[in-house]
């Protein structure tokens, strides 16, 4: 799997859109992009994932540059539950298994 | 959907003791778990892969002895930390692959922190 780089932290007012890079130059035609995020002391919770286009859910929305060497995961009103450790995963069907890099730590200030 | 869950939640116990910590997948399929350990301000280390009716595959420097996996079913992965020590006190977690394949994503377990005293 690709390796992911992403910022360690970041801030960001509540009701505001938070925008969290993730880059992953050497990703392979058949990885996709996996967000997941970590709340204190709980599992990681799955948000959002695509290929190359971009992708819209009840959570999040994850936008995929046309190289696809970087990607940005959008939360677009982010509120105090949305502090969490926010991890970018690129990932094929083919090896099953998740590398974690090291998150970006997004905090949201009242 | 796509739920697992994840027992005990919290375990503290004596040193020497063997703890079993019970991966399930609720409401779907899992071929494929696995097992993951956290320590505090780190990210994820995957230990071990879990295949339904076969040998669990150990990531380098996990001892297959010390952390003991058994997939029996579909739905069920179990890990056993053998005769514990302090060390071993981390946060576990794991998690499950719909057999379905294909991109699916993981979904994965709440964690059990385990503490050896």
């Amino acid at each position: 799997d690709a390796k992911t780089t992403q910022p360690p932290s970041m801030d960001c007012a509540e009701g505001r859109a938070a925008n969290l890079p993730c880059n992953h130059s050497t990703i392979s035609g058949n990885e996709y992009v996996y967000w997941y995020r970590q709340i204190h002391s709980q599992g990681p919770q799955y948000i959002i994932h695509g290929l190359k286009n971009n992708e819209t859910n009840e959570m999040a929305s994850l936008i995929i540059t046309e190289d696809r060497k970087s990607s940005t995961l959008i939360l677009p009103h982010a509120t105090l539950r949305d502090t969490a450790v926010y991890y970018c995963i690129a990932h094929s069907s083919g090896t099953y298994k998740y590398i974690f890099g090291t998150g970006t730590r997004l905090k949201v200030l009242a | 959907g796509a739920v697992v869950s994840q027992h005990p939640s919290r375990v503290i116990c004596k040193s020497g003791t063997s703890v079993k910590i019970e991966c399930r997948s609720l409401d779907f399929q899992a071929t494929t778990m696995f097992w993951y350990r956290q320590f505090p301000k780190q990210s994820l280390m995957l230990m071990a892969t879990s295949n339904e009716g076969s040998k669990a595959t150990y990531e380098q420097g996990v001892e297959k002895d010390k952390f003991l996996i058994n997939h029996a079913s579909l739905t069920l992965s179990t890990l056993t930390v053998t005769s514990a020590h302090p060390e071993d006190s981390s946060f576990y977690i794991c998690s499950a692959r719909n057999s379905g394949g294909g991109n699916q994503p993981q979904h994965f377990g709440d964690g059990t922190r385990l503490s050896i005293l």
